[in-house]
């Protein structure tokens, strides 16, 4: 089936610092790609989505200037926190909707996320 | 927009038992697609089950089945046969038909117990 390989799984970076977390999918072209954070215990909220070749769009409160989002190629997008600080530390999720949109999981790819930690 | 509501923070379920998840949208979309998805602690989305809005039948995927009660803008997922490794995470969310962004709702922790 359809795979997104999503890296690091883990990162813990000094404030400041810039992290880039990478969504690769592996067998299938990602016109679209969605960026999520999830807090403990709380539910995926959207950060972004971004389209393969064109700016991403980024929710209502995302800050796009700290949180940028590269979608390069339809089996790249990046998300890259800058200056990251403490409360930007959370679990980032990525998921990919495949180029035909359907079948299995009815379109949707999730990456394995991301714990972000901020020291 | 879109909002999905799971009103049930977390759920206690003897192993080989049956547990509901309720799950209620409210949308004025006549088209839209609801899906299930489980997190265990590791944090990996795992899709359980998927219910177009057009569907006759509820959908079921082995011990995974949707009670979708489309006039009550519900669709609540059953576990049949508890087991352990379903203690996780669950996540009811929608799609609307003109947009590809799936909202989430709270999410409900259930615990199994052996």
């Amino acid at each position: 089936g359809a795979v997104v390989s999503q890296h690091p799984s883990r990162v813990i970076c000094k404030s400041g610092t810039s992290v880039k977390i990478e969504c690769r999918s592996l067998d299938f072209q990602a016109t679209t790609m969605f960026w999520y954070r999830q807090f403990p215990k709380q539910s995926l909220m959207l950060m972004a989505t971004s389209n393969e070749g064109s700016k991403a769009t980024y929710e209502q409160g995302v800050e796009k200037d700290k949180f940028l989002i590269n979608h390069a190629s339809l089996t790249l997008s990046t998300l890259t926190v800058t200056s990251a600080h403490p409360e930007d530390s959370s679990f980032y999720i990525c998921s990919a909707r495949d180029f035909a949109g359907g079948q299995g999981a009815r379109g949707y790819t999730f990456g394995s996320g991301t714990r972000l930690t901020v020291v | 927009a879109q909002k999905i509501t799971q009103t049930q923070p977390g759920m206690f379920v003897q192993e080989k038992e049956a547990v509901t998840l309720d799950c209620t949208y409210d949308t004025s979309d006549p088209s839209y697609g609801l899906f299930w998805y489980k997190q265990p602690s590791s944090g990996e989305m795992i899709f359980l089950i998927y219910q177009g809005s057009y569907d006759q039948q509820n959908a079921t995927e082995g011990r995974y089945s949707l009670n979708f009660q489309k006039a009550r803008k519900s669709a609540n997922l059953v576990i049949s046969a508890s087991q352990l490794g379903d203690s996780a995470m669950y996540f009811c969310a929608m799609r609307p038909s003109n947009d590809y962004k799936l909202s989430f709702g709270a999410g409900t922790t259930v615990t199994v117990r052996a």
